[in-house]
Formats: structure tokens, C-alpha cells, sequence
């Protein structure tokens, strides 16, 4: 299965910062996602990162929020952007055939918000 | 709206039991279901998927029901070991409009040696 690397593994960053997540896989994945699990939660799907067109988002979530880009195949990255405390988190990269196939994760960027 | 339920308290076991893990829902119908295992730190990992006209699936020690008259499915971990210890989520898929995996919360599996 693919390999998947997150980066930075965890952050402390002020409000009303932004910080990048990026999530790079050893080989090339047809349909890349980015989870939100906030603590005492479940995973939540934030969006699909498309190859070379504009992430498809879930109900709630808004590109302004949480710009995603997909350059290639093998990388993508989920901005959080204008951060508060409520966007205290874990952010998961995944990767899989289909929106409802079994996913592979990456191992999380640990988000917290002073 | 969908939902999805699995034991929010610890399961507590002895090494060499069966631990049974419990995942319920309501106002959905799944094509399917998912289990994983989610380390400390760690992402899920995926373990077994079990379609809807399937009743029972194993791998090794590991076995999963799938009933979908009462919308339940219960996993089942034989000859349990403390590196089985870890919290285990069900996912829903493959049903309805929203073409998207659904999580339950999970359910935090503690086996003593």
C-alpha cells in the first residue's frame, strides 16, 4: 500500500495565522482527501484534492478556509487559513480509490491554536 | 440525519479473550463497512471490508458481522493480545446520496496481559 508523509507533524501557531499541511505518497494515487478528527471525534471528510482543477469540498467547509492545492499525483496541500482556537485538530491526509473505497492515511498533522 | 454509534467506554479484556466491538446505525444504508485501527499518534489503518450481502468475513484472528436488518456490525478479535490494544473505528460507505465514508467515533480497546 502507499506510503504517505505529512508535514509538520504537529504545530502550535497564534490565531489569525495560517499554516500549510502538506501530505507527499511514494507513488501516484488517483484520489487524495483531507480528513478533520477533532478530539472525542470522528473523522471528518473536509474535501477532495483534484489533480490540476479545484478541491471538491464537503457541506461546511469553504475554500476560503481551507485552500487546497493538488499540483501532480503524489502531493497535495491543505491550508488552514485565518486560524482560532476552534480549528484545534488533527488533519489527515488519506488516499484511495474512491470516496467510499478503503483509505490509506497518513499519520496526521496535530494542530493547536493559542 | 446518519449516524453512527459505537461504544464511547473503554473495552476492557483479558490477553487470550475475545474482544467484540459494536457499531451501530440509523438512517442510512450502507453498501458496505469498513473497520480500521487507529494507534496513539498515529493514522487509521484499514482492516476488513464487509459488503451487504455478506453476513460474516475473517481475516486471521480478526472476524466481522454485517447485519443489516438490525443496521449493526460487531468485529470480533479471537485469542486477543496486548498489541491488539488500540482504538478501533467503524466506517459506513457506498449508501445514499452522499458517496462518502461515514466514521463513528471509535471505540478504545484495552487488552491486559
Amino acid at each position: 500500500s502507499a506510503v504517505i508523509s505529512q508535514k509538520p507533524s504537529r504545530d502550535i501557531c497564534q490565531r489569525g495565522t495560517s499554516l500549510t499541511i502538506q501530505c507527499q505518497v511514494d507513488s501516484q494515487v488517483t484520489m487524495m482527501f483531507w480528513y478533520r478528527q477533532q478530539p472525542g471525534q470522528s473523522l471528518t471528510l473536509i474535501a477532495t484534492a483534484n489533480q490540476g482543477s479545484e478541491a471538491t469540498y464537503e457541506s461546511g467547509f469553504v475554500i476560503d478556509k481551507f485552500p487546497i492545492s493538488r499540483p501532480n499525483l503524489t502531493f497535495s496541500t491543505l491550508t488552514v487559513s485565518n486560524m482560532s482556537p476552534e480549528d484545534s485538530s488533527i488533519y489527515l491526509c488519506s488516499v484511495g480509490a474512491a470516496r467510499n473505497q478503503p483509505q490509506h492515511f497518513g499519520d496526521g498533522t496535530r494542530l493547536s491554536i493559542l | 440525519s446518519q449516524k453512527i454509534e459505537q461504544n464511547s467506554e473503554a473495552l476492557n479484556i483479558q490477553e487470550g479473550k475475545t474482544a467484540t466491538l459494536t457499531c451501530n446505525y440509523t438512517n442510512y444504508s450502507p453498501a458496505y463497512l469498513q473497520w480500521y485501527r487507529q494507534d496513539p499518534g498515529r493514522g487509521p489503518v484499514f482492516l476488513l471490508l464487509i459488503r451487504e450481502n455478506e453476513k460474516e468475513k475473517r481475516k486471521e484472528r480478526l472476524k466481522v458481522t454485517f447485519d443489516t436488518t438490525l443496521k449493526q456490525s460487531l468485529f470480533h478479535i479471537t485469542a486477543s493480545q496486548p498489541a491488539d490494544s488500540a482504538t478501533y473505528l467503524c466506517a459506513l460507505g457506498g449508501g445514499g446520496a452522499t458517496n462518502k465514508l461515514i466514521f463513528g467515533t471509535g471505540t478504545l480497546l484495552a487488552v491486559q496481559p
